[in-house]
């Protein structure tokens, strides 16, 4: 079936210790976004991509890095620069580039710091 | 910054009766949207209306939109149980990017 899978699902990790998200898709989808999502609150924009080997950042990227070295993947990497990286954080792909059309999400991954 | 804001926050409903979400926004758009989002899930896509639509239907839902008074509505008619989840509407603050408002809780009551 076609659609976006991200991994793990569920992650911990002690401070100070970088940690990537997997987010694959094979969709065939052009555009891909990272966001986080707080406990009662909204999507917040980290990263977004509308095309291999290139990336924008969004509205809270310090503290964040990513990659998209292949149309299907775009890996977002928690820094420890990032004050406060617990959170659930989903990915989303769109196959419109030319504007902001329907998202497809994945399930998302939620990062726990100690 | 969050360019839509849902209203009311929590909205607890019977089954059987409807339900309705408002969003306002604050500068110009070409469309909104409205997901959905089950607890500690993804949010899956409801409903794309266009800044020169003025309503869209899809099943029990029906959106409505007025640019004059940057809002939409979200009705959910006839709910059901199933349809407990959080509801977020989102719009193109620029051509690439979405911006969502922070969510309104459905309960729908057995």
């Amino acid at each position: 079936d076609g659609g976006i899978t991200q991994s793990p699902k569920y992650l911990f990790r002690k401070e100070g210790q970088n940690v990537t998200l997997s987010c694959e898709q094979n969709l065939n989808h052009d555009a891909m976004y990272w966001y986080r999502q707080d406990p009662g609150q909204g999507l917040r924009l980290i990263y977004y991509s509308q095309i291999v080997n290139d990336f924008q950042k969004g509205d809270i990227a310090e503290g964040y890095s990513v990659s998209r070295e292949k149309k299907e993947s775009f890996p977002l990497t928690v820094t420890s620069a990032q004050k406060n990286p617990t959170a659930f954080y989903l990915c989303a792909s769109s196959g419109v580039t030319g504007e902001a059309g329907e998202l497809f999400f994945g399930e998302g991954s939620r990062l726990t710091v100690l | 910054s969050q360019q839509g804001e849902e209203d009311p926050q929590a909205l607890s409903i019977q089954e059987g009766e409807n339900a309705t979400m408002n969003c306002s926004y604050k500068t110009s758009i070409n469309n909104l949207q409205w997901y959905r989002q089950n607890s500690g899930r993804g949010l899956v896509h409801l409903i794309l209306i266009r800044s020169n639509e003025r309503e869209k239907h899809s099943g029990r839902l029906r959106v409505t939109l007025d640019t004059s008074k940057k809002s939409s509505s979200l009705l959910i008619t006839a709910s059901r149980a199933a349809d407990t989840a959080s509801y977020f509407c989102a719009t193109d603050r620029s051509a690439r990017q979405l911006t969502f408002g922070s969510g309104t809780q459905l309960t729908v009551l057995p």
